[in-house]
């Protein structure tokens, strides 16, 4: 079957940096998504890697290595507002998108 | 530029009343739609998409059905709410051939069933 797997909550200070995993198992890869969701709201886009390697953008950053079937989200510089839940998902072969059950991150001051 | 609306935010209905979600998307043709439901400690649970009007796929056998009647319209019913249907209802859209199937989602519905 198909999995996602990414914990599920973390504790950070704020002002630090933290990583979130996230492994997967599909049939197929065709990328794989970072999405942040707020209590009570809709998940937002973060990234979005269909390569090996790093991507930057501003603070958060996402890697990808295909052959391990990981990937992890980094927040560097923490603020109060990053506490939110981080959603991993994975676009199969189909081009379907499975989805972790998030990683619901605690920021501390 | 391309907006998404979905209502009603919050409601709470009995077993046995039936149910309409519905979405609009603004700004952008024919977008790939979708419904999905979230409960808690769980991940997205994909329930419909469609690519056009009238194409409506479902991914979960249920007591819900999806219907597109116009290009940028995505509704959700049902004839008769169980309890299980309790949750978080996200209508989302993506781009029909984009890169990336990157997707936008609406504000969410909490639907409570008692």
């Amino acid at each position: 079957g198909q999995n996602i797997d990414q914990p599920t909550e973390m504790t950070a200070t704020e002002g630090a940096i933290v990583q979130i995993n996230c492994t997967y198992q599909t049939s197929g890869f065709n990328g794989l998504f970072w999405y942040q969701q707020h209590a009570g709201e809709a998940p937002t886009f973060l990234s979005y890697n269909v390569l090996d390697g790093l991507e930057e953008k501003g603070r958060f950053s996402s890697f990808l290595s295909r052959s391990k079937g990981y990937s992890y989200l980094l927040l560097k510089e923490l603020q109060m507002k990053d506490s939110a839940s981080y959603l991993c998902a994975v676009m199969d072969s189909n081009y379907q998108l499975i989805w972790g059950a998030g990683t619901k991150l605690i920021i501390k001051p | 530029s391309q907006t998404i609306h979905q209502w009603p935010a919050t409601l709470v209905q009995p077993v046995g009343s039936p149910l309409s979600l519905e979405c609009t998307v603004e700004g952008t043709s024919n977008p790939n739609l979708y419904w999905y439901r979230q409960a808690a400690g769980r991940g997205l649970q994909l329930l419909f998409y469609s690519v056009g009007i009238g194409q409506i796929s479902s991914e979960v056998p249920q007591n819900l059905s999806a219907s597109r009647p116009q290009d940028r319209q995505f509704i959700l019913s049902s004839k008769k709410l169980l309890l299980s249907d309790s949750g978080f209802y996200l209508c989302a859209w993506s781009v029909q051939g984009g890169d990336t199937g990157e997707l936008f989602f609406g504000e969410g519905s909490r639907l409570t069933v008692l």
